[in-house]
């Protein structure tokens, strides 16, 4: 158990739904990144924060995709009018400042968009 | 930029037999690199990583990698396979210029009795 706590485990929608993701993280650790895994590929940067601010976006990340991490703490994915392509593993990873090089995995969200 | 290459997508082999996952990398500088394992409905877990310390570097669960730098290659071997063993494993370089760790397509190890 990595201590990083994503919500929900599976979900489930309709093409054109919106869908939100939550990370619960390690509270000393300040960066957060997410990634997103599909099928038979290794994980994929998406986006990260240290503490509340949002330091990088993948061009993966179109503008129907956006981030949170209010007060630094939890952080939150949003999708908007999913598209059967956004089906994925998105996973949460925690770093330690000031090397990132050990990342504690959530188990993420499967999302699946039918 | 970096990038690596896993050579394999599936490996397998039997339980008491030794284990070979290759990965190559591409860097312009000199690297770290790391091999992740995932169970299947657990998190990543780092196995081991190299940082310039030491070329041959030790993980858990009796897992090795050697860093080859004529041969631009980081393969993590282990001595006697383990049913446990079976998994997903990723070969892994650091962006240092990004803060992000790029991971290779993994190769999945079957262990058979």
């Amino acid at each position: 158990d990595t201590g990083v706590s994503q919500n929900p485990r599976h979900k489930i929608t309709k093409r054109g739904q919106n869908v939100t993701f939550r990370c619960d993280p390690i509270s000393e650790h300040n960066r957060l990144y997410w990634y997103r895994q599909t099928l038979g590929q290794g994980p994929e940067f998406l986006t990260y924060f240290q503490n509340e601010a949002q330091l990088e976006k993948s061009r993966l990340l179109s503008d129907r995709f956006s981030a949170e991490r209010p007060k630094g703490s939890f952080s939150t994915l949003e999708i908007q009018r999913t598209e059967q392509g956004d089906s994925a593993m998105y996973l949460c990873a925690m770093g330690a400042d000031p090397t990132n090089e050990k990342l504690f995995f959530g188990s993420g969200t499967q999302l699946s968009v039918l | 930029a970096q990038s690596v290459t896993q050579l394999d997508s599936h490996v397998s082999v039997s339980e008491g037999t030794p284990v070979l996952l290759r990965c190559n990398y591409s860097s312009s500088y000199s690297p770290s690199l790391f091999w992740y394992v995932q169970h299947p409905n657990k998190g990543l877990q780092l196995l081991l990583k190299y940082t310039s310390a030491a070329t041959l570097v030790k993980g858990i669960n009796g897992f090795e990698a050697e860093f080859k730098k004529s041969e631009t290659s980081f393969h993590l071997t282990k001595p006697s396979a383990h049913m446990s063993d079976a998994a997903e494993y990723f070969c892994v370089v650091s962006d240092s210029n990004t803060d992000k760790l790029i991971f290779g397509t993994g190769t999945r190890l079957q262990v058979f009795p």
